[in-house]
């Protein structure tokens, strides 16, 4: 069974650019979220994504929006970078979208803004 | 609205010490689930446990065990006889039910176990 992979492991980028990172669900799965977890934090849910499409979101601007593919597999999209989107992004996959099933997290990419 | 509260920020205990994590949750609502994840320094959460609302039995598994007590708003977590590989920063979660699987972390505890 193949766990939630997340690439790339690590990215640096400028303000003001534009990042998409990428995530390959748990087989079986059919639901993709994603995180945000700053230093010292815990996670801050961005959205979910269910039969590609967005099934609920968390207190984020515009410019985060994502993807997901008929494999389930998925992208987070950030525009305009701020220095405070430095953050380590994580990408979850699940059997439900309804929060009775556990999340199953990838490593994380860790982006840096600077 | 939905909170969970991790009070301890760092714990450091000696190997074969028992420690435990304590978790506290607001919610309006009378179904839901709790969850704990452990982030080792490798990034990954990995999952522990999970509760639903209606099931307050206490459960062990190897070393962990999980108190669950609603009249307190609480959902504790005990390792017994720490190891150096319990090392990490451990998370308390609440999700609702029916709601779009969001899961609401707590700020998390860094529990450091020395030799």
């Amino acid at each position: 069974e193949t766990g939630v992979t997340q690439s790339p492991t690590h990215l640096i980028k400028t303000r003001g650019q534009q990042v998409t990172l990428r995530c390959s669900s748990q087989s079986g799965h059919n639901t993709v979220s994603w995180y945000q977890q700053a230093l010292g934090q815990g996670p801050q849910f961005i959205f979910q994504y269910y039969r590609e499409e967005e099934n609920g979101r968390g207190n984020f601007p515009p410019r985060f929006s994502g993807l997901q593919f008929p494999n389930y597999s998925s992208e987070l999209n950030v525009n305009a970078l701020e220095l405070d989107d430095s953050a380590l992004y994580l990408c979850a996959s699940s059997l439900s979208r309804w929060g009775d099933s556990p999340l199953h997290f990838g490593n994380g990419t860790r982006l840096t803004v600077t | 609205a939905q909170k969970v509260t991790q009070a301890q920020t760092e714990i450091s205990v000696v190997e074969k010490e028992d420690v435990t994590l304590d978790c506290v949750y607001e919610t309006r609502d009378t179904t839901y689930y709790l969850f704990w994840y452990k982030q080792p320094p490798s990034g990954e959460l990995v999952f522990l446990i999970r509760r639903n609302s209606f099931d307050e039995q206490n459960e062990i598994s190897g070393r962990y065990s999980w108190n669950f007590q609603k009249s307190t708003s609480s959902f504790n977590f005990t390792i017994t006889a720490s190891q150096v590989v319990d090392s990490a920063v451990y998370f308390c979660a609440l999700s609702e039910a029916g709601n779009t699987g969001k899961l609401i972390f707590g700020q998390g505890t860094t529990l450091q176990v020395k030799p």
